[in-house]
């Protein structure tokens, strides 16, 4: 199994300014990856976080907006840059373990005021 | 391309009610894995099951029960007896056992209000 947390669970920020995310894991995981929800909306995928490079966006999603980084095989950010209160969402980190297993953390909840 | 698609939205009962939530998907992978989760209102998501694309079984826990054909492309979700903790948002997913491993495609979800 795995524990994830996330730093900070919530935050109200100012348009232009910009949040670091972060994702701490209590184990060495495979795979990590960063999910949007966007207010009464599905999840979608933005990334895979990809340990000693670069992350690997999905579609509609940029570097620029949303750089990520993964140090090393616990810890994650997620950085949400110049926002716009269409960034208002909640922003999970998930995590992939050995055996393929899949967890998910608490979640940030954004709100761009 | 895959999809996931919950067709209902909102679903409203009484307290004791049994409620079914549908998923149908959209894959052209033979091997694939499905999850249903449940967000209550505080947000996190909650894992209730998953199941691979070879194992057809239908499967019972508790008040919660889940029917996979793949016949039909579906994978529906069950709730006997539904209570007010019931009450939350139910998401069907996927994700492929390919190179997508850990990816998921979430359905839009599906509002469950249980009251007294």
């Amino acid at each position: 199994s795995a524990v994830i947390s996330q730093k900070p669970s919530r935050d109200i920020c100012q348009r232009g300014t910009s949040l670091t995310i972060q994702c701490q894991v209590d184990s060495q995981v495979t795979m990590m990856f960063w999910y949007r929800q966007q207010p009464g909306q599905s999840l979608t995928l933005i990334a895979t976080a990809n340990q000693g490079s670069e992350a690997t966006y999905e579609s509609g999603f940029v570097i620029d907006k949303f750089p990520i980084s993964r140090p090393n095989l616990t810890f994650s950010t997620l950085t949400v840059s110049n926002m716009s209160p269409e960034d208002s969402s909640i922003y999970l980190c998930s995590v992939l373990v050995l055996g393929d297993e899949q967890y998910f953390g608490p979640g940030t909840r954004l709100t761009v005021t | 391309a895959q999809k996931v698609t919950q067709a209902q939205t909102e679903i409203s009962v009484v307290e004791k009610e049994d409620v079914t939530l549908d998923c149908v998907y959209e894959t052209r992978d033979t091997t694939y894995y499905l999850f249903w989760y449940k967000q209550p209102p505080s947000g996190e998501l909650v894992f209730l099951i998953r199941r691979n694309s070879f194992d057809e079984q239908n499967e019972i826990s508790g008040r919660y029960s889940w029917n996979f054909q793949k016949s039909t492309s579906s994978f529906n979700f069950t709730i006997t007896a539904s209570q007010v903790v019931d009450s939350a948002v139910y998401f069907c997913a996927l994700v492929l056992g390919s190179d997508s491993w850990g990816k998921f495609q979430f359905g839009a979800g599906t509002q469950v209000v249980v009251t007294p």
